[in-house]
């Protein structure tokens, strides 16, 4: 079965510290697509990042970087110098190459405080 | 120049009433969705059509029928609204089969149930 876990429900931080949110999945397929998205107290999903299996290589965008490790089935997700539009709810879902759906985890809430 | 737009953003109802919730992209993709968020912020897909045809079609009640008039437009109905119904619907966009294909989201549809 595949399944998308992101055990950190809310994580709380003081700006300019650096945090990281985890995202574990799984899945039997060896083609698979994962992604980041952010969702703002606005409600909009603003698509963040993209991976593909075969592409471990970890990423870098401003403050914000991505861990891909397949050995542990992980995704994570860092924010440096954390600032208080970062205050979202994250998203961390997967796709198989087989299916179009994307399957969600149940997101991590992220506050930080002035 | 919005790209996956949705409307009405919110839908106040009474239980028993049919309403429908539009969506358009204008990015070229060839495949829409259809998400629901729950109170709980969960995030599932319902439908997915691609160059109108039904390719996706999860455990949803009959009492929800998407429809397809083009590529560029996906509108679901809900007829016999419950309580239940209540959440915010998402629809989404993609051109799959491109190496980088993301689905793209719209700004959400609020609808609550009295």
């Amino acid at each position: 079965a595949q399944k998308v876990t992101q055990a950190q429900t809310e994580i709380s931080v003081v700006e300019k510290e650096d945090v990281t949110l985890d995202c574990v999945y799984e899945t039997r397929d060896t083609t698979y697509y994962l992604f980041w998205y952010k969702q703002p107290p606005s409600g909009e999903l603003v698509f963040l990042i993209r991976r593909n299996s075969f592409d471990e290589q970890n990423e870098i965008s401003g403050r914000y970087s991505w861990n891909f490790q397949k050995s542990t089935s992980s995704f994570n997700f860092t924010i440096t110098a954390s600032q208080v539009v970062d205050s979202a709810v994250y998203f961390c879902a997967l796709r198989m190459d087989s299916s179009y759906k994307l399957i969600f985890g149940s997101g991590t809430r992220l506050l930080v405080r002035p | 120049d919005t790209a996956v737009s949705q409307t009405p953003k919110y839908l106040v109802t009474q239980m028993g009433n049919d309403k429908s919730i539009k969506c358009e992209q204008n990015l070229g993709h060839d495949t829409m969705y259809w998400y629901k968020q729950d109170s709980k912020k969960f995030l599932k897909i319902m439908f997915s059509y691609n160059n109108k045809e039904l390719i996706i079609n999860e455990t949803v009640p009959n009492r929800f029928s998407p429809k397809s008039p083009d590529k560029a437009h996906l509108n679901l109905h809900i007829n016999s609204l419950e309580l239940g119904d209540s959440a915010v619907y998402f629809c989404a966009s993609s051109r799959p089969g491109l190496s980088q294909e993301t689905q793209y989201f719209g700004p959400g549809t609020r609808l609550l149930v009295l």
